[in-house]
């Protein structure tokens, strides 16, 4: 079964505006991690944000957040104020008690000026 | 500060070839990792370790080896490349094992079989 799914495979945004991109995930274990990272169009993989299972907030960095539904195993990400450069690939991972780091097929977004 | 260094970047070899990709870290993490990125799967776990001398598989580890001699260094090997091979590999480590760390990803290896 997939452990993180991503249900968008590409979006359009208009600048300036906000987006947000669907998470779910599927696990049995009470303490696990969840990710979000970019991978723009040069390749690398960059770390966005992190939320833990027992955290009580949503997490936040900058522009990104992370609206945490954990009865829904919901993770999904919000980019405020979209950017030209937020065009990007981006993937939502969770690492459990196994210490793997699962990854969902990732969203494309593309965001117009 | 180099982080995860992956070589080579490009790749390209003929069905039946043997190649070793490699990756090594300098923050003296515990958990190193490999992954194959295709289009619409995202990233899948081929092999990983939790420190020297230990290993394990991953999701798709078919075709491939791995060791890990030093805490710094985790080269994957594939012993007989395969078209199903064709993929854009990342080697990727953590400082340990618990669920709230990151990941630091290399800059990655497309690597061709034909």
């Amino acid at each position: 079964a997939q452990k993180i799914t991503q249900t968008q495979p590409g979006m359009f945004v208009q600048e300036k505006e906000a987006v947000t991109l669907d998470c779910t995930y599927d696990t049995s274990d009470p303490s696990y991690g969840l990710f979000w990272y970019k991978q723009p169009s040069s390749g690398e993989m960059i770390f966005l944000i992190y939320q833990g299972s027992y955290d009580q907030q949503n997490a936040t960095e900058g522009r990104y957040s992370l609206n945490f539904q954990k009865a829904r195993k919901s993770a999904n990400l919000v980019i405020s104020a979209s950017q030209l450069g937020d065009s990007a690939m981006y993937f939502c991972a969770m690492r459990e008690a196994d210490y793997k780091l699962s990854f969902g097929a990732g969203t494309t977004v593309t965001v117009r000026a | 500060n180099a982080g995860v260094t992956q070589t080579p970047k490009f790749q390209v070899l003929k069905t039946g070839q043997s190649m070793t990709l490699q990756c090594a870290q300098d923050m003296n993490h515990e958990y190193m990792s490999w992954y194959r990125q295709d289009p619409g799967m995202g990233l899948r776990l081929i092999h990983y370790s939790v420190g020297a001398g230990i290993t394990d598989q991953g999701e798709v580890p078919n075709g491939y080896n791995v060791s890990r001699s030093t805490t710094e260094d985790f080269p994957l090997r594939l012993l007989s490349a395969a078209p199903s091979q064709t993929s854009v590999y990342f080697c990727a480590s953590s400082r340990g094992r618990a669920t709230n760390e990151k990941l630091f990803f290399g800059s990655g290896t497309q690597l061709s079989v034909l």
